[in-house]
């Protein structure tokens, strides 16, 4: 079945404490993206990847970082985070990022810092 | 101007009824939209996409394009109590570079 697959679903942690969340595509595709979703603000892009080693910034990457060291997988990472990193996010794919494809979501994670 | 805005609240519609939504978008240059649909809690779900001035449809969704008013619609017929749920609006702001804007969504309700 294809999918976007992110790890964890659901995570509770504490201010400062390193978390990786995982995002695995089984499509192929090239292109793949980070979004939060907040209240009132709508889904936000926070890092994209065109495709193998190359990634970039979106509207709201400050407090992130971001891999793409395999074509499937586009791992989202927080150094030192913080209680306004508490968001619902989702990773994305689309077949191509040079043309435009409709991005397929993952399940989501919802990420609780305190 | 916000990128995409969706300014309706939410919609209540009878089941059977058609829901209108609206989204304009302020990139004159935006070269594809794409409607989601999200239940809560749960992931946003392409529903349709457009590229073209003009009506495109399929099943219950059509979608409309006027890329000189800067606005896309979605219209959803004979709506179903399962069609509840929060549309969002995307638009693909940059050809090259598939960066998507969101609209804040719409919430419809289908009333049975």
């Amino acid at each position: 079945e294809a999918q976007v697959t992110q790890n964890p679903r659901y995570l509770i942690t504490v201010t400062g404490k390193k978390l990786t969340v995982t995002c695995s595509q089984n499509m192929n595709h090239e292109y793949m993206s980070w979004y939060r979703q907040d209240p009132g603000l709508g889904l936000r892009q926070i890092y994209y990847s065109m495709n193998v080693e190359v990634t970039d910034k979106g509207d709201v990457p400050e407090g992130y970082k971001v891999s793409r060291k395999e074509k499937r997988n586009f791992p989202l990472i927080l150094e030192s985070p913080s209680p306004n990193q508490t968001s619902l996010y989702f990773c994305a794919s689309s077949l191509e990022g040079r043309s435009n494809q409709p991005q397929h979501f993952g399940d989501g994670t919802r990420l609780s810092i305190l | 101007q916000k990128e995409v805005e969706q300014n309706s609240g939410p919609l209540s519609v009878p089941e059977g009824a058609i829901a209108s939504l609206n989204c304009t978008y302020s990139d004159r240059g935006s070269q594809s939209f794409f409607w989601y649909r999200q239940y809560s809690g749960k992931s946003p779900e392409l529903i349709m996409f457009i590229y073209s001035n003009g009506d495109k449809e399929d099943g219950r969704f059509t979608a409309q394009l006027n890329k000189a008013s800067q606005y896309v619609s979605l219209l959803i017929r004979d709506s179903q109590p399962s069609d509840s749920a929060t549309y969002l609006c995307a638009v693909n702001l940059y050809y090259g570079n598939n960066r998507l804007a969101f609209g804040k969504g719409n919430q419809v309700v289908v009333i049975p």
